[in-house]
């Protein structure tokens, strides 16, 4: 079953702006992380958070944990036209070395 | 520079056929892990292994099996491959134990049946 699911299930924004996605998930976790995916290719990861923590930074990149609300979200700041992709949040609720589960994932487009 | 590599980008297989899929990492991972991602589903998690030899099923075994007789070498079998496997298939690892740690992913392999 889906552990994560992200929202909006996709997000067209202009150039410069600021693109904000969430991500909901159902277990207990020991981290969530987030992952870039450009069209036809493999994921590629961006930021991890564990779950003692509540906000952290990597570039424009700017994730919140909630674990009270089981949520998360990504904020990408001045966002560009390589930005365009879909993105992941991933949990480790099946334990570390048992993989990951994915939500559906956010389609960005950034209009230029 | 860290790599998962998937021995093929695009796959074209008749219904019916037995098909490998390859997958080689280079950063001595102990975990090693097969995906397919289908629109509307995201990505479901087929099979892992945690050693050489060592394979557990993942969400959706079912039609798939695996085999990791190197360290750095996961195979995904498809024994009589059908159409509703056509599908994007992607390799990731991790280091033992895997928690905390990123997963590197492979760049798929979109199979398709026909």
């Amino acid at each position: 079953s889906q552990q994560g699911e992200e929202d909006p299930q996709a997000l067209s924004i202009q150039e410069g702006e600021n693109a904000t996605m969430n991500c909901s998930y159902k277990t207990s976790i020991n981290n969530l992380q987030w992952y870039r995916q450009n069209s036809g290719r493999g994921l590629v990861h961006l930021i991890l958070i564990r779950s003692n923590e509540r906000e952290k930074h990597s570039g424009r990149l700017r994730v919140t944990l909630d674990t009270s609300k089981k949520s998360s979200s990504l904020l990408i700041t001045a966002s560009r036209a390589a930005d365009t992709a879909s993105y992941f949040c991933a949990t480790d609720a099946r334990g570390g070395a048992d993989g990951l589960t994915f939500g559906k994932g956010t389609h960005l487009i950034i209009q230029p | 520079d860290v790599k998962v590599t998937q021995s093929s980008r695009y796959l074209v297989k008749r219904t019916g056929e037995k098909v490998f899929l390859e997958c080689v990492q280079d950063m001595d991972h102990e975990n090693m892990f097969w995906y397919r991602q289908d629109p509307g589903l995201g990505l479901r998690l087929i099979y892992f292994s945690y050693d050489v030899k060592m394979k557990e099923k993942g969400d959706i075994p079912e039609g798939y099996s695996v085999s990791r007789e190197k360290k750095e070498r996961f195979s995904l079998i498809l024994e009589s491959a059908s159409t509703n496997q056509t599908s994007m298939y992607l390799c990731a690892s991790t280091p033992w134990p895997g928690r905390n740690t990123e997963a590197f992913f492979g760049q798929g392999t979109r199979l398709t049946v026909v």
